[in-house]
């Protein structure tokens, strides 16, 4: 059964630490793996990845891919408090018909 | 991405009564919208594809004569929840645009609550 699984689904940590969320994935013909932020409505797009060992960064948040052991890093150094949000990862796969998220972490930044 | 616009914001109906969502792009073309539904402290779970002029695709254990879509033009595509129950109740959002996913827009979504 084709599926996306995220670690940890919480976590809690004090401004200025480094956070890593994981998501790994089992689908059939992957596509691309995309990290998106939800706060209170709808996701935000953070990365879109689909060539294993390309790191993506945007400020201090970064994210890689690795395609043979099927998982996906999301990095955000030096937290703050606005960081705080579920963060969610997606896949698209076979053959690009298909878009799942996974469970989301929630990322709690406390001052 | 695209700008993605939903209407109502939040409702509250009562139990047995139909409610419509908008989902409405703004600035782009959008031939296939998607719905999906949020639980709390779940994740976003597609319920349906919505192709314009066409009839939607529903996602396994989603009933096609309960959330009735309707895709008529290139902005709009409407979800409406029949015979709505409490079980109903969540978050809806609609999107656009998914083969281009870093160019995806959701919608800010609906919040539903049926009493």
């Amino acid at each position: 059964e084709d599926k996306v699984v995220q670690s940890p689904l919480s976590l809690v940590v004090h401004e200025g630490d480094t956070v890593t969320l994981n998501c790994s994935y089992e689908v059939t013909n992957f596509r691309s793996l995309l990290w998106y932020k939800q706060e209170k409505k709808a996701p935000t797009f953070l990365f879109m990845l689909t060539s294993s060992g390309i790191e993506k960064k945007s400020g201090r948040l970064s994210s890689i891919l690795d395609k043979k052991e099927l998982f996906s890093i999301l990095n955000i150094t030096a937290t703050q408090t606005g960081d705080s949000a579920v963060y969610l990862c997606a896949v698209i796969y076979n053959y690009g018909q298909n878009f799942v998220f996974g469970p989301g972490t929630r990322l709690s930044v406390l001052p | 991405g695209a700008v993605v616009s939903q209407h109502p914001s939040w409702v509250i109906c009562k139990s047995g009564t139909s409610v419509k969502i908008e989902c409405r792009s703004l600035d782009f073309q959008a031939t296939t919208m998607f719905w999906y539904r949020q639980f709390p402290k779940q994740s976003l779970m597609l319920m349906a594809t919505s192709n314009e002029g066409s009839k939607a695709t529903y996602e396994q254990g989603v009933e096609k004569d309960k959330f009735l879509i309707n895709h008529a033009s290139l902005t709009l595509s409407t979800l409406t929840v029949t015979s709505a129950h409490p079980e109903d109740s969540s978050f809806y959002i609609c999107s656009t645009n998914q083969n281009n996913p870093s160019g995806m827009g959701f919608g800010p979504g609906t919040r539903l609550t049926v009493l």
